[in-house]
């Protein structure tokens, strides 16, 4: 059974700084591994997708890398501004169309 | 494009009742499914459909049915809420993974079962 972990659970960080979010599967037969964003009290908005042959993806300020291997992937956000402010989810695509959710990491930037 | 609608965005059920949650899509997607997230728990897989007239269950089905008549409407019914089905429901929906395509993901129904 695919198990995805994310560490750590909570991260507070000043304004500016660069930082990694880090997510861990245990089959590294996926698809592939999605990151989103969840505001409280908020749905799920898709970050960054990267397909199972894929290294990495990059949006903006944000970099997302997959070693389906080692069964790791990160997310890199450059130069974070508060309204990076969020729970950070990751969540691996696998077999008859199912993510399997890590827990997330709640990110706090501070002003 | 409205993406993925899901309704209610709150609801509050006695012990006992019914409901049904309504989730529907205007993108085409074949894929459609349902999570529930609860504290300490994640998102969890409660049922799944691979298109029309084909469903199946996730990780925690019990107490819930679905059924896919249309490719755009993927609706869940509680048959009878129980105070341990309180939790927020998202529905997704996927043109297909195998294909490399991501989740797209409703806003939401935030239910109480008191």
């Amino acid at each position: 059974k695919q198990e995805v972990t994310q560490i750590p659970a909570a991260l507070s960080v000043p304004e500016g700084e660069n930082l990694v979010l880090n997510c861990s599967f245990t089959d590294s037969a996926i698809y592939n591994l999605q990151w989103f964003r969840q505001d409280p009290g908020k749905g799920l908005t898709s970050l960054l997708l990267i397909q199972s042959s894929q290294r990495e993806q990059t949006s903006g300020r944000l970099n997302a890398s997959l070693d389906k291997s080692s069964g790791r992937s990160t997310l890199y956000i450059a130069a974070s501004q508060p309204g990076d402010s969020a729970t950070y989810l990751c969540a691996v695509g696998e077999g008859a169309q199912k993510l399997v959710f890590g827990q997330g990491t709640r990110l706090t930037i501070n002003p | 494009n409205a993406g993925v609608t899901q309704t209610p965005k709150f609801q509050v059920l006695k012990t006992g009742q019914s409901m049904t949650l309504q989730c529907a899509q205007d993108m085409n997607h074949e894929y459609m499914s349902w999570y529930r997230q609860d504290p300490g728990m994640g998102l969890r897989l409660i049922h799944y459909s691979v298109g029309a007239g084909i469903t199946d269950q996730g990780e925690v089905p019990n107490g819930y049915n679905v059924s896919r008549s249309t490719t755009e409407d993927f609706p869940l019914r509680l048959l009878s809420a129980a105070p341990s089905q309180t939790s927020v429901y998202f529905c997704a929906s996927s043109y297909s993974m195998v294909l490399g395509d991501g989740y797209t993901f409703g806003s939401g129904t935030r239910l109480t079962v008191v």
